[in-house]
């Protein structure tokens, strides 16, 4: 079954605004990323926390982490049309450092 | 440039009618992986590799087959295709390993359609 799961699946807002996805994922884990993929191409790695990382901030990307929940969030500022593109997170779970398991990803639409 | 490549990036094919899709990496990376992306069900593991000449099956490797003969180089081959492999399929990459705390380069894609 899937590690991680986000929610919502799907989101549309206006360009300025914040975008807020979130993951959630059922056992313990070694690492969680993020990645992005812009309609039918490959996905691009955005950012890595580990689990002893509780925040971490990369331009106007902010990831969290709650272990104690097994759930992690994306917040995209200041959303561009650009943005507009499917998020996935990714985990690998305790034990298992050679597998990475995808969740099925926020579609995100940025509006002019 | 460094990147990873697949080919052919579309594929229309008959059941039962041997293919492979070819990917190669040019970053030296030891950690190559298959997925397989469908609507509603995320990326899927198929097959990876940690090394050369060491392979090892995915959450779902039934129905295709890998080798690692070079480093650089990871085919997938699907002996006989059935119609519900098709999908949209991604090759990538990693320095070290599959797991979260290295980064994935991934390929463009393959999109494959068995009839």
């Amino acid at each position: 079954s899937q590690q991680g799961e986000e929610d919502p699946q799907a989101l549309s807002i206006q360009e300025g605004e914040n975008a807020t996805m979130n993951c959630s994922y059922k056992t313990s884990i070694n690492n969680l990323q993020w990645y992005r993929q812009n309609s039918g191409r490959g996905l691009v790695h955005l950012i890595l926390i580990r689990s002893n990382e509780r925040e971490k901030h990369s331009g106007r990307l902010r990831v969290t982490l709650d272990t104690s929940k097994k759930s992690s969030s994306l917040l995209i500022t200041a959303s561009r049309a650009a943005d507009t593109a499917s998020y996935f997170c990714a985990t690998d779970a305790t034990g298992t450092a050679s597998k990475l398991t995808f969740g099925t990803g926020t579609r995100l639409q940025v509006t002019l | 440039e460094a990147q990873v490549t697949q080919n052919p990036r579309y594929l229309i094919t008959v059941t039962g009618k041997k293919l492979t899709v070819t990917c190669s990496q040019n970053m030296n990376h030891e950690y190559m992986s298959w997925y397989r992306q469908d609507p509603g069900l995320g990326l899927r593991q198929i097959y990876y590799s940690m090394n050369v000449e060491v392979t090892d099956k995915g959450d779902v490797p039934e129905g295709y087959k890998v080798s690692r003969k070079e480093k650089r180089n990871f085919p997938l081959i699907l002996e006989s295709p059935s119609p519900n492999q098709t999908s949209l399929y991604f090759c990538a990459s990693s320095l070290f390993g599959g797991g979260a705390a290295d980064t994935q380069y991934f390929g463009p894609g393959t999109r494959l359609t068995v009839l």
